[in-house]
């Protein structure tokens, strides 16, 4: 049950995209198609972003893509917004109910 | 509308445990599971482990199993997290989120307690 790999941190200028990966093994990314995505500002509880790999909640912009390749989950961020910047975490099942977590993105909005 | 109001902040010493609830409202308890999620001061989140309400059964990360108890109290539709032999490691904010039967996914979380484990 090692974590996923994400990489610290990611920037982007306003308007720009960005792309935050997600790296685990056929055990868990590559094994399921239930990667999720969290949206994280300081002091505040956790926000699904993505579900699903690719699936939006209601009421989160299109702005937010999620896709997935082998054992390799993305989030895409387009149009990059101020309100963007924050911790970005996935999240990927892992069988028999167990869940694993990336270390976390932190996304700078330039 | 659905809520997870978590107990509040605890300070426990090392050695000793520590036990915190969620108190789970605005939607039928016994139908979604609930998971505990920690992070540690300016750390990322980790997955603690799982009970289903319904039935009582628990999952645990393998990393707290022996050291954590997962329980729920249908009747006030509370679940119950226990960390015992606390070491200043386990310093954290503790998480409790739901996820609906037949998804794998958190779609609501508590507020979140922290609990500091200090000599």
């Amino acid at each position: 049950q090692s974590a996923l790999t994400q990489p610290r941190s990611v920037s982007g200028s306003p308007g720009q995209s960005v792309t935050i990966s997600c790296t685990g093994t056929s055990s868990d990314v590559g094994g399921y198609n239930y990667v999720s995505w969290y949206q994280q500002h300081p002091g505040k509880a956790p926000k699904l972003m993505i579900y699903d790999v690719s699936k939006r909640p209601s009421g989160v912009p299109d702005r937010f893509s999620g896709s997935k390749s082998g054992n390799t989950a993305s989030l895409t961020i387009s149009g990059l917004q101020a309100e963007d910047e924050s911790d970005y975490y996935c999240c990927s099942y892992a069988g028999s109910y167990i869940r694993v977590f990336g270390g976390g993105t932190k996304l700078t909005v330039l | 509308q659905v809520q997870l109001v978590q107990s509040g902040a605890e300070v426990k010493k090392p050695g000793a445990s520590v036990n915190v609830s969620c108190k789970a409202s605005g939607y039928t308890f016994t139908s979604y599971y609930m998971h505990w999620v920690r992070q540690a001061p300016g750390q990322g989140l980790e997955w603690m482990g799982v009970i289903n309400p319904s039935g009582g059964s628990t999952t645990y990360a393998q990393k707290f199993q022996g050291r954590v108890a997962m329980t729920r109290d249908t009747s006030t539709s509370t679940v119950y997290m226990e960390l015992s032999s606390l070491r200043s490691e386990d310093t954290a904010v503790y998480y409790c989120a739901r996820v609906a039967t037949g998804t794998y996914y958190f779609d609501y979380w508590g507020q979140g307690i922290l609990v500091t484990v200090s000599s």
